[in-house]
C-alpha cells in the first residue's frame, strides 16, 4: 500500500551545523506533507507544513523541500541546537477529510 | 490552555478486562484521531472522526472502538484487550482543513 518513508533513522549532528532529515514517499496524490517533533515522553508537535503545489516553504530555522519527481521530502534545520534533538516525523495527507500517514520518524541526536 | 487530555497516562490491564482511554480537547476541533506508537513502526492511526457521530477506520482498528457523541470527547475503547494491543497510544485533534493537528501526552497501556 502506500506509505511514507525516511531514509535515515539516526542522525548526529553538532550544534551550530544545518541539519537535513530526509523522507521519501510514495503516494503521489497526497495533497500535503508534514513534519512533526517528538521530543521524548511528549506526543509529537506540528513543526511545518507544505502542499503538493509548492516545492519549498520556510518557516523559523526550518526550511522544507518538496521534490515531487523523485518523491523526496525533507527538513532543514539551521543552527541546529540541543533543544532540536528528537525524533522527527514526516506525515502525509491527501485531501481534507483524511488520515494522516506517518512516516517510521529518524531520531536527530545535538553533540554539544 | 489549548490542548488535548488523556486519561489514563498509565495503564496496566489484564487480557479480557475492557477498558476505555477518554480524550479530550478544548479547541473546538472537528477532527479527532487515535493512534497507536510501536517501536520501529511510528504512528499508525487506528480510528478518525471528522465530526460528531462521524467515525471512521484508520490503518488498524481490529480490536477498538471508538465513539463521538460530543464534539470535545474522542474516547477509545477496547473490549477485549490483548497482549499485542500493549502500546503507546496518543490521541489528537485539528480543524477539518488544518494540518496542524495537536497531539496529547499519550497513554502507556500494558496487557498482561
Amino acid at each position: 500500500g502506500e506509505s511514507v518513508g525516511l531514509h535515515l533513522p539516526t542522525l548526529s549532528v553538532q550544534e551550530g551545523d544545518n541539519s537535513i532529515i530526509n523522507c521519501a514517499y510514495s503516494n503521489s496524490a497526497s495533497d500535503y506533507f508534514i513534519w512533526y517533533k517528538q521530543e521524548s515522553g511528549k506526543g509529537p508537535q506540528f513543526i511545518i507544513d507544505i502542499r503538493s503545489n509548492m516545492d519549498k516553504r520556510q518557516g523559523q530555522r526550518v526550511t522544507v523541500l518538496l521534490n515531487k519527481t523523485v518523491k523526496h521530502l525533507s527538513l532543514q534545520i539551521a543552527a541546529t541546537q540541543p533543544g532540536d534533538s528528537a525524533v522527527y516525523f514526516c506525515a502525509e495527507r491527501t485531501g481534507t477529510a483524511s488520515k494522516l500517514t506517518f512516516g517510521t520518524g529518524t531520531r536527530l541526536q545535538v553533540t554539544l | 490552555e489549548a490542548q488535548v487530555t488523556q486519561n489514563p497516562r498509565y495503564l496496566i490491564t489484564v487480557t479480557g478486562k475492557k477498558l476505555t482511554v477518554t480524550c479530550s480537547q478544548n479547541m473546538n476541533h472537528e477532527y479527532m484521531s487515535w493512534y497507536r506508537q510501536d517501536p520501529g513502526l511510528g504512528l499508525r492511526q487506528i480510528y478518525y472522526s471528522m465530526n460528531v457521530e462521524v467515525t471512521d477506520k484508520g490503518d488498524v482498528p481490529e480490536g477498538y472502538k471508538v465513539s463521538r457523541k460530543e464534539k470535545r470527547n474522542f474516547p477509545l475503547i477496547l473490549e477485549s484487550p490483548s497482549p499485542n494491543q500493549t502500546s503507546l497510544y496518543f490521541c489528537a485533534s485539528r480543524r477539518w482543513d488544518g494540518n496542524e493537528q495537536f497531539f496529547g501526552p499519550g497513554t502507556r497501556l500494558t496487557v498482561l
